[in-house]
Protein backbone atom coordinates (compact mmCIF):
# COMPACT_ATOMS: atom_id res chain seq x y z
CA UNK A 1 0.00 0.00 0.00
CA UNK A 2 1.78 3.26 -1.09
CA UNK A 3 2.12 5.44 1.41
CA UNK A 4 0.86 9.80 1.65
CA UNK A 5 3.17 11.28 -0.90
CA UNK A 6 4.21 14.94 -0.92
CA UNK A 7 6.02 17.48 -3.33
CA UNK A 8 8.18 18.87 -4.48
CA UNK A 9 10.43 17.57 -1.18
CA UNK A 10 12.28 21.09 -1.34
CA UNK A 11 11.57 24.23 -2.17
CA UNK A 12 13.90 27.92 -1.95
CA UNK A 13 12.07 30.96 -2.78
CA UNK A 14 12.78 35.00 -2.04
CA UNK A 15 10.06 36.82 -0.22
CA UNK A 16 7.47 37.89 -2.43
CA UNK A 17 7.18 34.92 -4.82
CA UNK A 18 4.50 32.05 -4.53
CA UNK A 19 4.77 28.38 -4.12
CA UNK A 20 2.57 25.38 -3.81
CA UNK A 21 2.44 21.97 -2.34
CA UNK A 22 0.60 19.19 -3.10
CA UNK A 23 -0.09 15.56 -1.11
CA UNK A 24 -1.80 12.59 -2.01
CA UNK A 25 -2.71 10.96 0.68
CA UNK A 26 -3.47 7.05 1.36
CA UNK A 27 -6.49 5.82 -1.07
CA UNK A 28 -9.51 5.24 0.81
CA UNK A 29 -8.30 7.85 3.44
CA UNK A 30 -11.09 10.66 4.23
CA UNK A 31 -9.61 12.98 6.48
CA UNK A 32 -6.39 15.26 5.45
CA UNK A 33 -4.29 16.80 7.69
CA UNK A 34 -1.65 20.14 6.54
CA UNK A 35 0.98 21.04 9.54
CA UNK A 36 3.61 23.83 9.33
CA UNK A 37 6.50 22.25 11.54
CA UNK A 38 9.21 25.01 12.00
CA UNK A 39 12.39 23.96 13.01
CA UNK A 40 13.13 22.09 16.18
CA UNK A 41 9.53 22.45 16.96
CA UNK A 42 6.37 20.20 17.05
CA UNK A 43 3.87 20.44 14.16
CA UNK A 44 1.54 23.02 14.19
CA UNK A 45 -1.72 22.14 12.28
CA UNK A 46 -2.86 24.41 9.28
CA UNK A 47 -5.87 23.40 8.28
CA UNK A 48 -7.47 19.48 8.11
CA UNK A 49 -10.52 18.32 5.37
CA UNK A 50 -12.88 15.51 5.95
CA UNK A 51 -13.32 14.60 2.04
CA UNK A 52 -13.69 17.94 0.04
CA UNK A 53 -15.01 20.06 2.94
CA UNK A 54 -12.67 22.04 4.96
CA UNK A 55 -13.38 21.42 8.71
CA UNK A 56 -11.46 23.77 10.46
CA UNK A 57 -8.80 26.19 8.64
CA UNK A 58 -8.37 28.67 12.03
CA UNK A 59 -4.83 28.27 11.97
CA UNK A 60 -4.26 29.31 8.26
CA UNK A 61 -2.92 32.74 7.62
CA UNK A 62 -5.87 32.97 5.48
CA UNK A 63 -5.05 36.41 3.74
CA UNK A 64 -1.70 34.49 2.39
CA UNK A 65 -2.34 30.81 2.27
CA UNK A 66 -4.74 28.63 0.56
CA UNK A 67 -5.70 25.00 0.56
CA UNK A 68 -7.84 22.90 -1.15
CA UNK A 69 -9.06 19.18 -1.73
CA UNK A 70 -11.44 19.38 -5.05
CA UNK A 71 -12.12 15.95 -5.17
CA UNK A 72 -11.95 14.89 -1.31
CA UNK A 73 -8.11 13.09 -2.76
CA UNK A 74 -5.39 15.05 -3.50
CA UNK A 75 -4.89 18.37 -1.95
CA UNK A 76 -2.77 21.38 -2.45
CA UNK A 77 -1.77 24.14 -0.21
CA UNK A 78 -0.52 27.70 -1.50
CA UNK A 79 1.83 30.17 -0.46
CA UNK A 80 0.45 33.44 -2.17
CA UNK A 81 3.76 35.61 -0.97
CA UNK A 82 6.16 33.83 0.96
CA UNK A 83 7.17 35.45 3.85
CA UNK A 84 10.83 34.41 5.58
CA UNK A 85 8.55 32.82 8.83
CA UNK A 86 7.42 31.19 6.60
CA UNK A 87 10.34 29.16 6.61
CA UNK A 88 9.84 25.43 7.74
CA UNK A 89 8.42 21.79 6.84
CA UNK A 90 5.17 21.50 5.45
CA UNK A 91 3.68 18.18 6.23
CA UNK A 92 0.65 16.13 5.13
CA UNK A 93 -1.28 13.13 6.73
CA UNK A 94 -3.96 11.18 6.22
CA UNK A 95 -6.41 9.11 8.07
CA UNK A 96 -9.19 7.06 7.60
CA UNK A 97 -11.51 8.97 9.60
CA UNK A 98 -10.74 10.88 13.35
CA UNK A 99 -9.54 9.63 16.11
CA UNK A 100 -7.46 7.30 14.17
CA UNK A 101 -3.98 6.53 13.68
CA UNK A 102 -2.45 9.25 11.69
CA UNK A 103 0.20 8.59 8.40
CA UNK A 104 2.20 11.24 7.63
CA UNK A 105 4.18 12.22 4.02
CA UNK A 106 7.86 13.19 4.06
CA UNK A 107 7.29 16.89 3.80
CA UNK A 108 8.34 20.07 2.01
CA UNK A 109 10.81 21.44 3.45
CA UNK A 110 10.46 25.36 2.13
CA UNK A 111 13.29 28.32 2.43
CA UNK A 112 12.20 31.15 2.20
CA UNK A 113 15.40 33.66 1.85
CA UNK B 1 -2.01 27.94 26.50
CA UNK B 2 0.62 24.65 26.15
CA UNK B 3 -2.05 21.45 26.12
CA UNK B 4 0.18 18.99 25.84
CA UNK B 5 4.02 19.77 27.52
CA UNK B 6 6.67 16.27 26.72
CA UNK B 7 9.58 15.97 28.87
CA UNK B 8 12.53 16.42 28.89
CA UNK B 9 12.86 18.79 26.07
CA UNK B 10 16.54 16.68 25.25
CA UNK B 11 17.70 13.80 26.94
CA UNK B 12 21.52 12.33 26.18
CA UNK B 13 22.28 8.32 27.00
CA UNK B 14 24.77 5.75 26.73
CA UNK B 15 23.67 2.58 24.48
CA UNK B 16 21.54 0.03 26.92
CA UNK B 17 20.47 2.59 28.99
CA UNK B 18 16.47 2.89 29.41
CA UNK B 19 14.54 5.98 28.13
CA UNK B 20 11.70 7.31 29.62
CA UNK B 21 9.84 10.12 27.72
CA UNK B 22 6.65 11.80 29.39
CA UNK B 23 3.83 13.85 27.66
CA UNK B 24 1.18 15.80 29.77
CA UNK B 25 -1.92 17.17 28.65
CA UNK B 26 -4.04 19.70 30.21
CA UNK B 27 -7.44 18.63 28.86
CA UNK B 28 -9.55 14.91 28.62
CA UNK B 29 -8.85 13.17 25.52
CA UNK B 30 -10.13 10.76 22.61
CA UNK B 31 -6.70 9.91 21.18
CA UNK B 32 -3.04 10.09 22.35
CA UNK B 33 -0.33 9.01 19.46
CA UNK B 34 3.05 8.75 19.68
CA UNK B 35 5.53 9.54 16.76
CA UNK B 36 9.21 8.84 15.83
CA UNK B 37 11.31 11.55 13.21
CA UNK B 38 14.67 11.30 12.43
CA UNK B 39 16.68 15.01 11.48
CA UNK B 40 15.06 16.28 8.64
CA UNK B 41 12.79 13.16 8.45
CA UNK B 42 9.09 12.12 8.31
CA UNK B 43 7.02 11.06 11.17
CA UNK B 44 6.46 7.66 11.88
CA UNK B 45 3.55 6.30 13.92
CA UNK B 46 4.97 4.31 17.07
CA UNK B 47 1.67 3.68 18.85
CA UNK B 48 -1.70 4.61 18.97
CA UNK B 49 -2.71 4.59 22.90
CA UNK B 50 -6.01 6.27 24.06
CA UNK B 51 -5.33 4.49 27.04
CA UNK B 52 -3.94 1.75 28.97
CA UNK B 53 -0.19 -0.02 27.86
CA UNK B 54 1.01 -1.34 24.50
CA UNK B 55 3.70 -2.97 23.43
CA UNK B 56 6.11 -2.89 20.50
CA UNK B 57 9.96 -4.52 20.58
CA UNK B 58 11.46 -2.53 22.82
CA UNK B 59 8.93 0.15 22.96
CA UNK B 60 6.18 0.55 25.48
CA UNK B 61 3.46 3.06 25.87
CA UNK B 62 1.50 4.02 28.85
CA UNK B 63 -1.07 6.32 28.86
CA UNK B 64 -2.87 7.50 32.24
CA UNK B 65 -6.18 9.29 31.44
CA UNK B 66 -7.04 9.89 34.87
CA UNK B 67 -3.32 11.49 35.72
CA UNK B 68 -3.47 13.44 32.30
CA UNK B 69 -0.17 11.44 31.05
CA UNK B 70 1.53 9.26 28.84
CA UNK B 71 4.71 8.29 28.90
CA UNK B 72 7.30 6.34 26.27
CA UNK B 73 9.53 3.53 27.37
CA UNK B 74 12.47 2.43 25.53
CA UNK B 75 14.09 -0.33 26.72
CA UNK B 76 18.00 -0.95 25.93
CA UNK B 77 18.37 2.05 23.79
CA UNK B 78 20.87 1.75 20.66
CA UNK B 79 22.37 4.71 18.64
CA UNK B 80 19.65 4.48 16.01
CA UNK B 81 17.09 5.16 18.82
CA UNK B 82 18.34 8.52 17.83
CA UNK B 83 15.80 11.15 17.03
CA UNK B 84 12.50 13.27 18.42
CA UNK B 85 9.93 12.05 19.62
CA UNK B 86 6.49 13.65 19.36
CA UNK B 87 3.10 13.02 21.28
CA UNK B 88 0.12 14.05 19.92
CA UNK B 89 -3.57 14.36 21.34
CA UNK B 90 -7.21 14.47 19.96
CA UNK B 91 -9.65 16.33 22.44
CA UNK B 92 -13.03 15.32 22.75
CA UNK B 93 -15.62 17.11 20.78
CA UNK B 94 -12.19 18.58 19.37
CA UNK B 95 -10.94 16.57 16.02
CA UNK B 96 -7.66 18.99 15.68
CA UNK B 97 -4.91 16.78 16.71
CA UNK B 98 -2.28 19.04 18.89
CA UNK B 99 1.55 17.73 18.80
CA UNK B 100 3.60 18.52 21.75
CA UNK B 101 7.43 19.61 20.89
CA UNK B 102 8.58 17.15 21.34
CA UNK B 103 11.85 15.35 23.55
CA UNK B 104 15.40 15.30 21.58
CA UNK B 105 16.65 12.07 22.10
CA UNK B 106 20.27 11.28 21.54
CA UNK B 107 22.45 7.68 22.23
CA UNK B 108 26.31 7.70 22.85
CA UNK B 109 27.83 4.60 21.39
Amino acid sequence: EAGVTQSPRYAVLQEGQAVSFWCDPISGHDTLYWYQQPRDQGPQLLVYFRDEAVIDNSQLPSDRFSAVRPKGTNSTLKIQSAKQGDTATYLCASSLGTSERLFFGHGTKLSVL
Amino acid sequence: GQQVQQSPASLVLQEGENAELQCNFSTSLNSMQWFYQRPGGSLVSLFYNPSGTKHSGRLTSTTVIKERRSSLHISSSQTTDSGTYLCALERPGNEKITFGAGTKLTIKP
